[in-house]
């Protein structure tokens, strides 16, 4: 079956850089997404990757893809307080294209 | 273009009743999926409708079933409610159209069972 893992928990200084990490298992998987939840709402695509691209920039966030080692990584450049939420890793997965989720690494951003 | 709406943002409902939480597709999307989610857990895949059938399934037992209407809206229905299924439900929409799939969540029902 599908299985995507993240830690669980980072924190960086206000101003750093900030990276999470996440593996996945499903070698099928054509998109490979980042959300963002923050405390009581729902979730917040940041970005997306498809399967043939090593990396993808979009603005302070640099998403980049192994998939020899079935890892994917999110860097957040120049990391804000407002940054400070749960983010998490995602594929596709199955005839539905559902998405299969890891647990989630909650990101503090400290002044 | 309206986001994702689900109704009602809150709910508490007693142990074995049943319980129908609602949502409103994005504009131009043809397809609503449902997760939930525990505490401190991911969003878990319930099911996927479109054209009105369902379209594949996760790990739920049959007293969760689902509708989807003509213009795309979408009820999750939960019977015989039981502790273990308090957690917030998420609804997403997307279409079939769009190469990478997009999915956009609602903010969620929060469903407490007591």
């Amino acid at each position: 079956g599908e299985d995507v893992e993240q830690s669980l928990f980072l924190s960086v200084r206000e101003g750093d850089s900030s990276v999470i990490n996440c593996t996945y298992t499903d070698s099928s998987s054509t998109y490979l997404y980042w959300y963002k939840q923050e405390p009581g709402a729902g979730l917040q695509l940041l970005t997306y990757i498809f399967s043939n691209m090593d990396m993808k920039q979009d603005q302070r966030l640099t998403v980049l893809l192994n998939k020899k080692d079935k890892h994917l990584s999110l860097r957040i450049a120049d990391t804000q307080t407002g940054d400070s939420a749960i983010y998490f890793c995602a594929e596709t997965f199955g005839s539905a294209r559902q998405l299969t989720f890891g647990s989630g690494t909650q990101l503090t951003v400290l002044p | 273009e309206t986001g994702v709406t689900q109704s009602p943002t809150h709910l508490i409902k007693t142990r074995g009743q049943q319980v129908t939480l609602r949502c409103s597709s994005q504009s131009g999307h043809n397809t609503v999926s449902w997760y939930q989610q525990a505490l401190g857990q991911g969003p878990q895949f319930i099911f996927q409708y479109y054209r009105e059938e369902e379209n594949g399934r996760g790990n739920f037992p049959p007293r969760f079933s689902g509708l989807q209407f003509p213009n795309y809206s979408s009820e999750l229905n939960v019977n015989a409610l039981e502790l273990d299924d308090s957690a917030l439900y998420l609804c997403a929409s997307s279409s079939r159209d769009l190469a990478n799939y997009g999915y956009t969540f609602g903010s969620g029902t929060r469903l407490t069972v007591v």
